[in-house]
């Protein structure tokens, strides 16, 4: 299956900052990326796919101001949370779809606002 | 809006038993996934079950599916320690799309 990696693995930053999430695909060339946020003790919840070229598309209830996702080439998906408030803690995983059949998982990037 | 509910959510169970958990979906779905995590941990990919009637085994954990009904099961035989984590199943819309997760369902195996 896919690489994937995730930078930072984790990250703490105060309030008001922004932080930037990146994402890789390490060993093929990604069109699709997904980004998911998961609570501690729930599922994952999918925030936005991140198509390669052109504007990310936003699940409802995702703010796309403040959740910023730039896919500017075939390996990178960038996601950066501005304005970070405590309730932005999360973990945050990417996935990339691999020839359009599955989805990889990235390690995932613990945020912590204080 | 599709919906995935797995049960139990939560499952104690002995060393050596036998147990199965259930994971159902609301719409029509032929591509379902099953996913561990370990605390910490991201996904690990366990099996994809790509139609009707798929079976897949490794080790101690069988994966079926059944669309007719919107059920895949994931099966657990003689538990051991190592498996304790939470499982997610995970179904897709359409080839390539989104991936709905269940609740999870966070499986302890006891000495």
């Amino acid at each position: 299956g896919a690489v994937v990696s995730q930078h930072p693995s984790r990250v703490i930053c105060k309030s008001g900052t922004s932080v930037k999430i990146e994402c890789r695909s390490l060993d093929f060339q990604a069109t699709t990326m997904f980004w998911y946020r998961q609570f501690p003790k729930k599922s994952l919840m999918l925030m936005a796919t991140s198509n390669e070229g052109s504007k990310a598309t936003y699940e409802q209830g995702v703010e796309k101001d403040k959740f910023l996702i730039n896919h500017a080439s075939l390996t990178l998906s960038t996601l950066t949370v501005t304005s970070a408030h405590p309730e932005d803690s999360s973990f945050y995983i990417c996935s990339v779809l691999d020839r359009g059949i599955e989805q990889y998982f990235g390690p995932g990037t613990r945020l912590t606002v204080t | 809006e599709l919906k995935v509910e797995q049960n139990p959510l939560f499952l104690s169970m002995q060393e050596g038993k036998n147990y199965t958990i259930y994971c159902n979906y609301s719409t029509t779905s032929d591509r379902l996934y099953w996913y561990r995590q370990d605390p910490g941990k991201s996904l690990e990919s366990l099996f994809v079950l790509l139609s009707n009637g798929a079976v897949k085994q490794e080790g101690r954990l069988m994966a079926s599916l059944d669309t007719k009904a919107r059920l895949s099961t994931l099966h657990i035989t003689a538990a051991v320690h190592d498996l304790s984590a939470t499982y997610f199943c995970a179904v897709e819309e359409t080839s390539g799309s989104r991936l709905t997760f269940g609740e999870g369902t966070q499986l302890t195996v006891n000495p």
